[in-house]
């Protein structure tokens, strides 16, 4: 049981968007700007997508994006491409005592 | 360019130990935290454990607090997992990972991961 809840698998065509929801508490993902979001192909490390709920590594296509909502963060996909086909994960400080805590991931398929 | 590089996976009984290292190059070691995430089997992303840049703080999961002990050698470029007392259940690829500065979560860069698998 992961302590950041995802759905398991969504999907989408070329072209559309998708979002991809994860959440917490107020423990977690509710009382941090500390939200992160990875993106991890078969056989490879994860690999940085999204930092500080919103800002995006250099190098990271602008259709990827996150926000956040009370105890809810997301990632939108824009434009989706081939290429975006992987398993996300979601991740947030959780304080002093826990630290840091994933999701369980959510495998998206573009049809 | 910024690489990390596990090495010292393998398959070791239970309760016995293994210690892991990762070999940092094209960045300046000293001035990242370092974290340690590890990967079961089909599984998702877990964090096992995290060491300041000095090596004089460092953290660790429920899971594994009292059995892994994470260190580094900033002469060395090079981070370390140890992992006494292992259980079935720390089977996993472990990852090393450099922190973003001032950001607790945001892990910029990984290695290719090192499989540990305990089983008799």
């Amino acid at each position: 049981q992961s302590a950041l809840t995802q759905p398991r698998s969504v999907s989408g065509s070329p072209g559309q968007s998708v979002t991809i929801s994860c959440t917490g508490t107020s423990s977690d993902i509710g009382g941090t700007k500390y939200v992160s979001w990875y993106q991890q192909r078969p056989g490879k490390a994860p690999k940085l997508m999204i930092f500080d709920v919103y800002k995006r590594p250099s190098g990271v296509p602008d259709r990827f994006s996150g926000s956040k909502s009370g105890n809810t963060a997301s990632l939108t996909i824009s434009g989706l491409q081939a290429e975006d086909e992987a398993d996300y994960y979601c991740c947030s400080y959780a304080g002093s005592s826990t630290f840091v805590v994933f999701g369980g991931g959510t495998q998206l398929t573009v049809l | 360019e910024v690489q990390l590089v596990e090495s010292g996976g393998g398959l070791v009984q239970p309760g016995g130990s293994l210690r892991l290292s990762c070999a940092a190059s094209g960045f300046t070691f000293s001035n990242y935290w370092m974290h340690w995430v590890r990967q079961g089997p089909g599984k998702g992303l877990v964090w096992v454990s995290r060491v300041k840049t000095d090596g004089t703080s460092t953290n660790y999961a429920d899971s594994v607090e009292g059995r892994f002990t994470v260190s580094r050698d900033n002469a060395k470029n090079t981070l370390y997992l140890q992992m006494n007392s292992l259980r079935a259940e720390d089977t996993a690829v472990y990852y090393c990972a450099r922190g973003l500065f001032g950001d607790p979560v945001g892990f910029d860069s990984w290695g290719q991961g090192a499989l540990v698998t305990v089983s008799s």
